[in-house]
């Protein structure tokens, strides 16, 4: 089974502070995803990478940045972290061998920022 | 662009009924793929069945099922037998190009 791990479940972290969240996947695929979910907003798409080294916007990129230095592990960056970040945080991955690859999700990081 | 649209913000069924969660979508793609999650409380975001825009035929995963009509841009998951542990968020997805839009979910409950 594919294995998706984020590396924290519940973090608080303070108004200002840098955040790294971490997302592992252990079945080398190539697409990796952060999404953010709020209560009746369901999941928005932060950024995606399809590769090592590349990444592309989702539709809410503003205050975050990505980081893709191996293959296996996709890194989210609040760079200054504001109360309006605080919210679920769920990283997936899948493989490109076509449209029908349905992402693998991790157990979700929720965030809160005071 | 792509919407997703779940139109029931909250659903109830009682336990060993039959219950369809309903969702409408919108793409300017040719090639793409449907999909149902599920999300139980406090846990992970697992795939539910999925469905290609261009085979007619529903899909079947056990319980769970799917009303395909592409002309209307419909696609809802219908869960018979219903049981307990069918309570949960439920998400539908549009994917092209290995990504998904989401919509906002819908909230299943089971009485027993």
């Amino acid at each position: 089974d594919v294995k998706v791990t984020q590396s924290s479940r519940y973090l608080v972290k303070r108004t200002g502070e840098k955040v790294f969240l971490e997302c592992v996947q252990d079945m080398d695929h190539e697409n990796m995803f952060w999404y953010r979910q709020d209560p009746g907003l369901g999941l928005r798409l932060i950024y995606f990478s399809y590769d090592v080294k590349m990444k592309e916007k989702g539709d809410i990129p503003e205050g975050y940045s990505v980081s893709r230095e191996k293959k296996e592990r996709f890194s989210l960056i609040l760079e200054s972290a504001s109360t309006n970040q605080t919210s679920m945080y769920l990283c997936a991955s899948n493989t490109w061998t076509g449209n029908n690859q349905p992402q693998h999700f991790g157990d979700g990081t929720r965030l809160s920022i005071l | 662009a792509q919407t997703v649209t779940q139109s029931q913000p909250e659903m109830s069924v009682q336990e060993a009924e039959t219950v369809t969660l309903s969702c409408t979508y919108d793409t300017s793609e040719s090639d793409y793929y449907l999909f149902w999650y599920k999300q139980p409380p406090s846990r992970q975001m697992i795939l539910v069945i999925r469905q290609e825009a261009y085979k007619q035929q529903n899909a079947t995963e056990n319980r769970f099922s799917v009303n395909f009509q592409k002309a209307a841009k419909s696609f809802s998951l219908k869960i018979s037998d219903s049981q307990l542990g069918d309570a949960a968020m439920y998400f539908c997805a549009v994917g092209s190009q290995g990504n998904l839009i989401f919509g906002k979910g819908t909230k299943l409950s089971v009485k027993p």
